[in-house]
């Protein structure tokens, strides 16, 4: 069966502090993985999506990597602030014919002013 | 990056009744999805949203309860048919171009039953 898991479920962080957020997947034969943040209320916003052929991607303070062999993505976020204060959720596409995400359990982080 | 509008944004039903949430992307899009996030959780894929023909649903949910529309490539309905306490969720649309390319999201429909 295929799954995403995502450690911490929570998090909380002081200003300026850099941080890693880790996302991990069954099924080493992945597509695609996408990161997200999801605000309280609101739907989710892209941040960075990684082909499988790709070992990172970078958006601004943001950087994702992907390990297929490990099973394993980070997305890092440098000197955060707190409007970086949200859930982030990771989705996996498998290589199963379709463009179905599954995903991740997210992590709530907090970063204090 | 695709904007994804989505009506209403929230609602409160009796239970038994159904309820159409509407989707509307400002582009041509290839793909359509539908996703139900149950409080405190992940999101959780209903189906695709295909163009012309039938949705494809995933494991655990069917057509009769969770009907889906797609007359062309920039707009799809979802309704939640004969509504129960259990069906209160947010539920998200979400578009994309295909594989390579990432998925955009709505900002849901909040949705409570009483």
């Amino acid at each position: 069966k295929q799954e995403v898991t995502q450690i911490p479920a929570a998090l909380s962080v002081p200003e300026g502090e850099n941080l890693v957020l880790n996302c991990s997947f069954t099924d080493s034969a992945i597509y695609n993985l996408q990161w997200f943040r999801q605000d309280p209320g609101k739907g989710l916003t892209s941040l960075l999506l990684i082909q499988s052929s790709q070992r990172e991607q970078t958006s601004g303070r943001l950087n994702a990597s992907l390990d297929k062999s490990s099973g394993r993505s980070t997305l890092y976020i440098a000197a955060s602030q707190p409007g970086d204060s949200a859930t982030y959720l990771c989705a996996a596409a498998f290589d199963s014919g379709t463009y179905k995400y599954i995903f991740g359990t997210g992590t709530r982080l907090k970063v204090l002013a | 990056s695709a904007v994804i509008s989505q009506k209403p944004s929230r609602d409160i039903c009796q239970r038994g009744t159904s309820l159409t949430i509407q989707c509307q992307v400002d582009s041509q899009v290839t793909m359509m999805f539908w996703y139900r996030q149950q409080p405190g959780q992940s999101l959780t894929l209903i189906a695709t949203a295909n163009q012309g023909s039938e949705a494809t649903y995933e494991s655990g949910f069917v057509i009769d309860k969770f009907p889906i529309s797609r007359p062309n490539l920039t707009f799809s309905t979802l309704t939640v048919s004969n509504m129960s306490p259990e069906d209160s969720s947010i539920y998200l649309c979400s578009a994309g171009q295909g594989r390579n390319q990432p998925q955009h999201f709505g900002d849901g429909t909040r949705l409570s039953i009483l």
